[in-house]
């Protein structure tokens, strides 16, 4: 069976300091991988999303990026966080397209203080 | 752009009762496709129930079944003989066909009384 490990559970940072958040997933090939942010009061919001190894899709410009070194492996940076980076950041997988069902880590709490 | 809005941020309903949750969208696209997903306490985020635009018949699952009213762009999820263990955030989610995005609303908090 598949499954999906994201961590850190929690982090607190501070304003400036560098972030990487792993995600990596078992029990599957090729997956489309994708990060979500969900901030208080809002609905999840996609940030990035990738087809294959190296192929990273940005949908929102923000200081934050992301990388797929391996086909079953999605990172997450900032080279300095904001203030406004703190949120609820969810790592997902699927067979590819909306059709295909998300299966979503157990998420990261980012605090930036 | 495509917009997903759920009106109620908190429900509650009694144990072994039914409860519906409601959800809008906003497209102009034909092919698409629109879910509910749950959250619960231990923040895994799970499918619940997916639908099809393209089918009429409203899907299923179990005790989870959704009313979708295409022309009024509605789609609303309906929770049976509810149980404490239903007690989440359910999230609304609209996807176009052939993208990768899902549009999420802003979700629903369900409390369960015993």
């Amino acid at each position: 069976s598949q499954t999906i490990h994201q961590w850190p559970a929690t982090l607190v940072q501070p304003v400036g300091s560098p972030l990487s958040l792993e995600c990596t997933v078992e029990g599957t090939s090729n997956p489309n991988l994708y990060w979500y942010r969900q901030a208080a009061g809002r609905g999840l919001q996609l940030l990035f999303y990738s087809v294959g190894i190296g192929q990273i899709s940005s949908e929102v410009p923000q200081n934050l990026s992301a990388s797929r070194p391996q086909d079953r492996q999605f990172i997450l940076s900032s080279k300095k966080l904001l203030l406004s980076d703190s949120g609820f950041y969810l790592c997902a997988w699927s067979y590819g397209g909306v059709n295909s069902p998300l299966h979503f880590g157990n998420g990261t709490r980012l605090t930036v203080t | 752009a495509q917009t997903v809005t759920q009106s109620q941020p908190e429900m509650s309903v009694q144990e072994a009762e039914t409860v519906t949750l409601s959800c809008t969208y906003d497209t102009s696209e034909s092919d698409y496709y629109l879910f509910w997903y749950k959250q619960p306490p231990s923040r895994q985020m799970i499918l619940v129930i997916r639908q099809e635009a393209y089918k009429q018949q409203n899907a299923t699952e179990n005790r989870f079944s959704v009313n979708f009213q295409k022309a009024a762009k509605s789609f609303s999820l309906k929770i049976s003989d509810s149980q404490l263990g239903d007690a989440a955030m359910y999230f609304c989610a609209y996807g176009k066909g052939g993208s990768e995005k899902l549009v999420f609303g802003k979700g629903t908090k369900l409390t369960v009384n015993p």
